[in-house]
């Protein structure tokens, strides 16, 4: 059964540092997501980016944030200069198009800021 | 305002027994999704149902909505020790199909064997 990826699974860096998380999504899906969960609080959205563009950003998602597809197969979200703050659970999401509106994650990136 | 409340936050049960959780919301929606989420793992789809559904099943999960009311219910029948988890309702709003998800804070379920 096709899953999304993401690697790695646990980054630690440390504040100030520029941080590339990559996920590939599921094949034939065409809308990317990116949410982020700090311990013991919900999921927020963060992203959704659909045809090589934005389509919906929270106000989490400020200009320290970029997204990127580099290529058919891979989706990055980049945190240019990182904060203690930044430090959560960042999980990738894809769905498809037409009936299927499932949103399907990824299992996650640590990422912890010290 | 909260979108996507769970009740109740947590719930513990004998195995065998079913499992009811709620969901409630406040904005119209054009989708709602219930995840499973292991501890410190990644969210699992369970199902999705629709704006104009009603009910759903797969398995031995049933989803109910009533948008009239704002609110949904997952249940677990027969439950089993491997259902201990935390289970999140996800609201998709009415901007688009595949529009953003909006989570609630969860509902940690533990089925004792």
């Amino acid at each position: 059964e096709p899953e999304v990826t993401q690697t790695p699974s646990h980054q630690v860096t440390q504040m100030g540092q520029e941080v590339i998380l990559r996920c590939v999504p599921i094949s034939n899906h065409l809308y990317f997501y990116w949410y982020r969960q700090i311990l013991g609080q919900k999921v927020e959205f963060l992203v959704s980016f659909y045809n090589n563009e934005i389509s919906e950003k929270s106000e989490i998602f400020d200009d320290q944030f970029s997204v990127e597809r580099p290529d058919g197969s891979n989706f990055t979200l980049k945190i240019r200069s990182t904060k203690l703050e930044d430090s959560a659970m960042y999980f990738c999401a894809s769905s498809g198009q037409g009936s299927g509106y499932e949103q399907y994650f990824g299992p996650g990136t640590r990422l912890t800021v010290t | 305002s909260q979108q996507g409340e769970e009740d109740p936050q947590a719930l513990s049960i004998q195995e065998g027994e079913n499992a009811t959780m709620n969901c409630s919301y406040k904005t119209s929606i054009n989708n709602l999704q219930w995840y499973r989420q292991n501890s410190g793992r990644g969210l699992v789809h369970l199902i999705l149902i629709r704006s104009n559904e009603r009910e759903k099943h797969s398995g031995r999960l049933r989803v109910t909505l009533d948008t009239s009311k704002k609110s949904s219910s997952l249940l677990i029948t027969a439950s089993r020790a491997a259902d201990t988890a935390s289970y999140f309702c996800a609201t998709g709003g009415v901007t688009g199909a595949n529009s953003k998800l909006t989570f609630g804070k969860g509902i940690t379920l533990s089925v004792r064997p």
